[in-house]
C-alpha cells in the first residue's frame, strides 16, 4: 500500500482480556518498529523487526507483550491480560533502511477499562 | 544513557510569527537526527533528517540546524500558520550492530516533544 496501515484504529477492551493490534508496513520495507505513546509524551520504543526476526525487543515492558512478523511483512502486537496502564496509542513504523525516514501509521488507540 | 530533551515543553505564538524549538541529546554513537510533526490523533510525519556531516536542512518554512559538537539541534518555523499547531518531536538515532540476526540498525530515541499552538 501507499502507507503504513494499522488496524483497528480504536480498541476498547476490558481489563484482563487479550488484544491483537495489526500493522501493515509499506511493501518492501524490511524494518518494522512498534512504539507506545501515552498522552502528552513522545513515543516509547517497544520492538524492532528486521525481516521476520525481532532484532531488538528490549522495549517490551513485560512478558504480557509479544509481537510477531511471520512472513516479514505484516506484524501483530499481542497483549495478554491487559491492564489499565496499557492504555495508550500504539504506533507502527516501517523503513527501507536506516538512511531513509521512517513512515508511521496513524496508530491504534487502546483503552483498557 | 541515551536521552533526548526538548524545550520549551509548550509554546503559543501568534499567526505569522517565527519560532524556534530546541533539542539536546546524549546519544552515542550518533547516526542521524530527525524532526517530526505530529498532529493530534495522527502518527508522526517526518520534516527533516540530518546526518553527522550536515548542519542545516530546510523543508519549506521549516529549517533544522544541527551542532554535532554540542549535541544540539533546533527547528525554526518561519511565518507560522494555524496548521502548524501540533507536537514537534526530535528523534535521534544511535547505530547498533546486532550479532544475531547479523544486521545493523538504528536505535531510535524520541524526545518528549514541544506542543506548539498558533493562534490567530
Amino acid at each position: 500500500g501507499a502507507g503504513v496501515s494499522q488496524t483497528p484504529s480504536n480498541k476498547v477492551t476490558e481489563k484482563g482480556k487479550y488484544v491483537e493490534l495489526r500493522c501493515d508496513p509499506i511493501s518492501g520495507h524490511t524494518a518494522l518498529y512498534w512504539y507506545r505513546q501515552s498522552l502528552g509524551q513522545g513515543p516509547e520504543f517497544l520492538i524492532y523487526f528486521q525481516g521476520t526476526g525481532a532484532a531488538d525487543d528490549s522495549g517490551l515492558p513485560n512478558d504480557r507483550f509479544f509481537a510477531v512478523r511471520p512472513e516479514g511483512s505484516v506484524s501483530t502486537l499481542k497483549i495478554q491480560r491487559t491492564e489499565r496502564g496499557d492504555s495508550a496509542v500504539y504506533l507502527c513504523a516501517s523503513s527501507m533502511d536506516r538512511r531513509n525516514g521512517y513512515t508511521f501509521g496513524s496508530g491504534t488507540r487502546l483503552t483498557v477499562v | 544513557k541515551n536521552q533526548v530533551e526538548q524545550s520549551p515543553q509548550s509554546l503559543i505564538i501568534l499567526e505569522g510569527k517565527n519560532c524556534t524549538l530546541q533539542c539536546n541529546y546524549t546519544v552515542s554513537p550518533f547516526s542521524n537526527l530527525r524532526w517530526y510533526k505530529q498532529d493530534t490523533g495522527r502518527g508522526p510525519v517526518s520534516l527533516t533528517i540530518m546526518t553527522f556531516s550536515e548542519n542545516t536542512k530546510s523543508n519549506g518554512r521549516y529549517t533544522a540546524t544541527l551542532d554535532a559538537d554540542t549535541k544540539q539541534s533546533s527547528l525554526h518555523i518561519t511565518a507560522s500558520q494555524l496548521s502548524d499547531s501540533a507536537s514537534y518531536i526530535c528523534v535521534v538515532s544511535a547505530h547498533r550492530e546486532v550479532p544475531a540476526p547479523k544486521t545493523s540498525y538504528d536505535k531510535v530515541i524520541f524526545g518528549p516533544g514541544t506542543s506548539l499552538s498558533v493562534i490567530p
